[in-house]
């Protein structure tokens, strides 16, 4: 089964700072990687994913995630935060190759961008 | 626009009432509808998948008897919390693929439930 951590719960940062957060998986097989967006008050916005390919992804808002395969991570990163990026991220994997399976996401981690 | 629509958003119900919640696929055929809990400051815990026409699998602790799924289109599903007790409350959100490699995937908006 997968697992996903991530390992900061809540991270601080002032605006136009640099971001990254990082994301672990444990699965032994092929894995599809998610990143997802929790607003205040508002549902999940996918904010990229990684199927297969280039395993640099560009996302929205200026987001972007590194697959490192060997290190078993796809951390999100964007070079400099604003205010409005105020919200829970959520890191999510599933199996790659067995069809429609769910999503299994880590605790998420919150981000409180400060002027 | 939402390609996944979630109905109610909030609902607000006296203990041993069954509240249905409202899944549906907008523009894409759903295969498989996953329903998801959320407890506050917590990540989204898999409930059930369902796969439309057939029955809903339920992962450990899940007790299927309480959270009745049905998948009877492939836009629809349905979740009805039955006898609803105050420790059911939660913010339940379904999620709808489609496609075969994954590229449809996308979430409701979720509803938050509030049992007295």
């Amino acid at each position: 089964a997968q697992s996903v951590s991530q390992h900061n719960h809540h991270v601080i940062l002032s605006e136009a700072a640099s971001l990254e957060l990082g994301c672990n998986y444990s699965y032994g097989g092929t894995v599809n990687l998610f990143w997802y967006v929790q607003y205040p008050g508002q549902h999940l916005q996918l904010l990229l994913k990684y199927f297969s390919g280039d395993p640099l992804v560009k996302g929205i808002k200026g987001f972007e995630a590194e697959f490192i395969k060997s290190k078993f991570s796809f951390n999100l990163r964007k070079p400099s935060v604003q205010w409005s990026d105020t919200a829970e991220y959520f890191c999510a994997v599933n199996a790659g190759n067995s069809g429609n399976t769910p999503l299994v996401f880590g605790k998420g981690t919150r981000l409180s961008v400060i002027a | 626009g939402a390609v996944v629509s979630q109905h109610p958003s909030r609902v607000i119900c006296k203990s041993g009432t069954s509240v249905k919640i409202e899944c549906r696929s907008l523009d894409f055929q759903a295969t498989t509808m996953f329903w998801y809990r959320q407890f506050p400051k917590q990540s989204l815990m898999l409930m059930a998948t369902s796969n439309e026409g057939s029955k809903a699998t339920y992962e450990q602790g899940v007790e299927k008897d309480k959270f009745l799924i049905n998948h009877a289109s492939l836009t629809l599903s349905t979740l009805t919390v039955t006898s609803a007790h105050p420790e059911d409350s939660s913010f339940y959100i379904c999620s709808a693929a489609g496609g075969t490699g994954h590229e449809k995937l996308f979430f409701g908006s979720g509803t938050q439930l509030s049992v007295l």
